[in-house]
């Protein structure tokens, strides 16, 4: 069965906690992405990856970090340093110019 | 970032009539023009894209129009239904990734 897996679906942060995100993929695509999403704001670029071990910041990379040690992964932490980390993030994929895929993407809450 | 600008933000219509959907974009590398749909909770699709060597392309009572000249393109729901009430975001292809306009949440009523 393809396609992308994140994981959790729903996470609570505390004040001044390091999370991580869960991205797998099984399409064998060489590009994956992290899009985060608030209401309003349309989906934002945090990180994109086109090959292992090759990661480049997006438009609010900010208190993000990322790493792509093997194809089918692409994890993202959430560091204290992002102060409004409350979001839904989206991971997806891509081959070439194309369709991108969706995971069902997490709902990140500091509490 | 190159930006997509789409609009309205948000859209009622009755069901069976035409949803329309709107967004402008700026220089793009790559010709590929896709709508996403979005339910909530769940992570965005692939609805119809369009390449601009063709003005219109249509999918059930999805279409897309395409106008190179005015760099902008449009989602036309025919006899739009109650489930087709989601979010829709435009898109182009910067090169390296999706870059999405702020999204329009339609709203189809009985």
């Amino acid at each position: 069965d393809g396609g992308i897996t994140q994981s959790p679906k729903y996470l609570f942060r505390k004040e001044g906690q390091n999370v991580t995100l869960s991205c797998e993929q099984n399409l064998n695509h060489d590009a994956m992405y992290w899009y985060r999403q608030d209401p309003g704001q349309g989906l934002r670029l945090i990180y994109y990856s086109q090959i292992v071990n090759d990661f480049q910041k997006g438009d609010i990379a900010e208190g993000y970090s990322v790493s792509r040690e093997k194809k089918e992964s692409f994890p993202l932490t959430v560091t204290s340093a992002q102060k409004n980390p409350t979001a839904f993030y989206l991971c997806a994929t891509k081959e070439g110019v194309g369709e991108a895929f969706f995971g069902q993407g997490t709902r990140l809450t500091v509490v | 970032q190159q930006q997509v600008k789409q609009s309205p933000q948000s859209l009622i219509v009755q069901k069976g009539g035409i949803s329309i959907i709107n967004c402008a974009y700026e220089n793009t590398a790559f010709d590929y023009f896709p709508w996403y749909q979005q339910f909530p909770g769940k992570g965005p699709a692939l609805l119809i894209a369009i390449r601009p060597d063709v003005s219109e392309k249509k999918e059930g009572r999805f279409t897309i129009s395409f106008n190179k000249s005015a760099k902008q393109f449009s989602l036309h729901i025919m006899d739009s239904q109650p489930g087709d009430s989601a979010t829709y975001f435009c898109a182009h292809f910067s090169g390296y990734a999706l870059n999405f306009g702020k999204g329009t949440s339609l709203l189809v009523t009985p």
